[in-house]
């Protein structure tokens, strides 16, 4: 079974400022993908990020990028120029390569405050 | 279109009570997933279609019943709850359903808040 760990239950940052969220992760599979889904207060789960196993390059979306490191089994999140729409919760996920369906494993979440 | 959209956005039932969640999507998406989400903790899987067929039960009760009449709607029927029911019931879409696809990802909609009294 794969397990989701992100040991930051709730961090901080100024806005402008640059923040880093970890999340690693345990499984035998070597074909999978990783996620960054972010929770604003209004409940909607909404896709921040997504990074494919078999690339060794890191993803970006605008002011989001990821750090991936396979062998140490870490995702972490960096959040740049931060804004206060970025206030949220954030869940690291995990998705198996498998044939019969998706199967998306969340980590425990990191609350995130972005302040003035 | 990228919504995938769930009504009602708020129920409160009764132990006694049946009721039904919805949720729609339009993207052509042929898998559709049922999370319950208590406050402050991660999604749960409940429920895999794909392609109109369930493919992953993740031992619900029974007293949640998950139907989908074709590859845009999902239904999940609810009946004789418990109080430790309440939660966020989160409804999700992806293109396949299996991961061997490209660019698998699930887009969520923004919930029923369920309240059973």
């Amino acid at each position: 079974a794969q397990t989701v760990t992100q040991s930051q239950p709730e961090m901080s940052v100024q806005e402008a400022e640059t923040v880093t969220l970890s999340c690693t992760y345990d499984t035998s599979e070597n074909n999978y993908y990783l996620f960054w889904y972010k929770q604003p207060p209004s409940r909607q789960m909404i896709l921040v990020i997504r990074q494919e196993a078999y690339k060794q390059q890191n993803a970006t979306e605008n002011r989001f990028s990821v750090n991936f490191q396979k062998a140490a089994k870490s995702f972490s999140l960096k959040i740049s120029d931060s804004q206060l729409g970025d206030t949220a919760m954030y869940f690291c996920a995990f998705m198996k390569v498998a044939g019969t369906a998706s199967k998306l494993t969340f980590g425990t979440g990191t609350r995130l405050q972005v302040t003035l | 279109d990228t919504e995938v959209t769930q009504t009602p956005k708020h129920l409160v039932m009764g132990m006694t009570n049946k009721k039904s969640l919805k949720c729609e999507q339009h993207m052509g998406h042929r898998a559709m997933y049922w999370y319950k989400q208590k406050a402050k903790k991660p999604p749960e899987l409940m429920f895999v279609y794909s392609y109109e067929k369930l493919s992953i039960n993740e031992s619900v009760p029974s007293r949640f019943s998950p139907e989908c009449p074709n590859s845009s709607l999902l239904n999940l029927h609810l009946h004789a709850l418990q109080p430790e029911d309440s939660a966020l019931y989160l409804c999700a879409s992806s293109q396949s359903g299996t991961v061997t696809t490209t660019n698998e990802k699930l887009f969520f909609g923004s919930g029923t808040q369920l309240s059973v009294l």
